[in-house]
């Protein structure tokens, strides 16, 4: 086991529904990631927290929020989306924010949108 | 050019095959590297960081070609187990605290 895990591992939402993605790490570090992995595509970086504080919006449409309570959870919340963002979501957490350290994956929630 | 480009494979190999992996990455101002391996329906896990004058951990050696922009990994003695996606991560262009992951290359290991 990784420490990090998520909720729900699947889920089916239609265009209209408001759902939320829930992860949480139990390593003890300071930085969260939420990524987007599409099939036969690379992991997106849609969003960094750094010490609870958002660090990193790469360009994600507002449909997707985060929210990061405090640094052991973060929550990606969804409404209104669209059947391309079907995909697995990730989050990851490292110790601190930088690009040398290693990010520990939780295991996903496999997103179906219709 | 994709910041970080892989060969998708897939790569069939009988067991007991060395096989190797390239990545090519296209910021040469990119200081950390990384081997990420993936199995089916799972998350990435870390495989093994590439330093500049190579290193090995086991069967897997990862080398690192800073004047061609290229990293490789070598996995000798091919297992079952190690049939997984092998993704190529380098920190991104745009933020020196951001990691590009490759889009990853399918290993199958046949019996």
């Amino acid at each position: 086991e990784t420490g990090v895990t998520q909720t729900p591992r699947h889920l089916v939402m239609g265009m209209t529904n408001k759902k939320s993605l829930k992860c949480e790490q139990h390593l003890g570090h300071n930085a969260m990631y939420w990524y987007k992995q599409s099939a036969k595509k690379p992991l997106e970086l849609m969003f960094v927290y750094s010490l609870e504080e958002r660090v990193e919006n790469n360009s994600v449409p507002s449909r997707f929020s985060p929210e990061c309570p405090n640094s052991s959870h973060l929550f990606l919340h969804l409404h209104t989306l669209q059947p391309e963002d079907s995909a697995l979501y990730l989050c990851a957490s490292s110790q601190e924010w930088g690009a040398g350290e290693t990010q520990y994956f939780g295991p996903g929630t496999r997103l179906l949108v219709l | 050019r994709k910041e970080v480009e892989q060969d998708p494979g897939p790569f069939n190999v009988p067991e007991g095959a060395t096989v190797a992996f390239n990545c090519t990455y296209s910021n040469s101002a990119s200081q950390s590297f990384f081997w990420y391996r993936q199995d089916c329906r799972k998350e990435p896990k870390l495989l093994m960081s590439v330093y500049s004058s190579g290193n090995e951990d086991g069967r897997f050696t990862a080398q690192l070609n800073r004047a061609s922009q290229y990293i490789s990994l070598l996995i000798r003695d091919s297992k079952l187990s190690d049939s997984a996606t092998y993704l190529c991560v380098v920190n991104s262009p745009g933020s020196a605290r951001q990691l590009t992951f490759g889009s990853g290359t399918q290993l199958t290991v046949l019996p």
